[in-house]
């Protein structure tokens, strides 16, 4: 079964810093997803980014980019000129296609963005 | 993306009642899944709905407590029956557009059980 790690609980950083959230996965599928998305106070799930596992170039959106090294089973996700909007509770998810679509999600981390 | 609006936002209800949440896509959908998240924890997916056929339920959830219906494309309902504490909780549906496409979530429904 695909397992999902977020080993950091809690995160912080100044307005305008950068900072990563780190994810490790396990499984043996060869062909998959991963997510990352973003859970503000507000409760509504965001998704940020998405990677397809057979693609080796990192996907990039506007301040987000990941870091996704196969072979380790990393996918971590950098944020750029951290805002205070980015204040929430970031989760790591696991798609293996054609098996209902299932997500399977970290435990998440709580990033707090400072002024 | 699609927009999903989920009813109602958040309750109160007394123990040994049941509460059933709403679900309401402005697209049609194949599939619609329902999760769970205790007080700050994880999202758990509870079962998986598609128009036509039985919703598939993950290990740990049983129909008889979490009923769910899916009449259409685009709109589904979760029951939570017989409430306790122990289901308090947020409760969210989510959408997939297609095979291999992510999933985009309603805003949740906040669930207190006294």
């Amino acid at each position: 079964a695909q397992t999902v790690t977020q080993s950091q609980p809690e995160m912080s950083v100044q307005e305008a810093e950068t900072v990563t959230l780190s994810c490790t996965y396990d499984t043996s599928e060869n062909n998959y997803y991963l997510f990352w998305y973003k859970q503000p106070p507000s409760r509504q799930m965001i998704l940020v980014i998405r990677q397809e596992a057979y693609k080796q170039q990192n996907a990039t959106e506007n301040r987000f980019s990941v870091n996704f090294q196969k072979a380790a089973k990393s996918f971590s996700l950098k944020i750029s000129d951290s805002q205070l909007g980015d204040t929430a509770m970031y989760f790591c998810a696991f798609m293996k296609p054609y098996d209902t679509d299932k997500l399977i999600f970290g435990t998440g981390t709580r990033l707090q963005v400072f002024p | 993306s699609a927009v999903i609006s989920q009813k109602p936002s958040r309750d109160i209800c007394q123990r040994g009642t049941s509460l059933t949440i709403q679900c309401q896509v402005d697209s049609q959908v194949t599939m619609m899944f329902w999760y769970r998240q205790q007080p700050g924890q994880s999202l758990t997916l509870i079962a998986t709905a598609n128009q036509g056929s039985e919703a598939t339920y993950e290990s740990g959830f049983v129909i008889d407590k979490f009923p769910i219906s899916r009449p259409n494309l685009t709109f589904s309902t979760l029951t939570v029956s017989n409430m306790s504490p122990e289901d308090s909780s947020i409760y969210l549906c989510s959408v997939s557009g297609g095979s291999n496409q992510p999933q985009h979530f309603g805003d949740g429904t906040r669930l207190s059980i006294l």
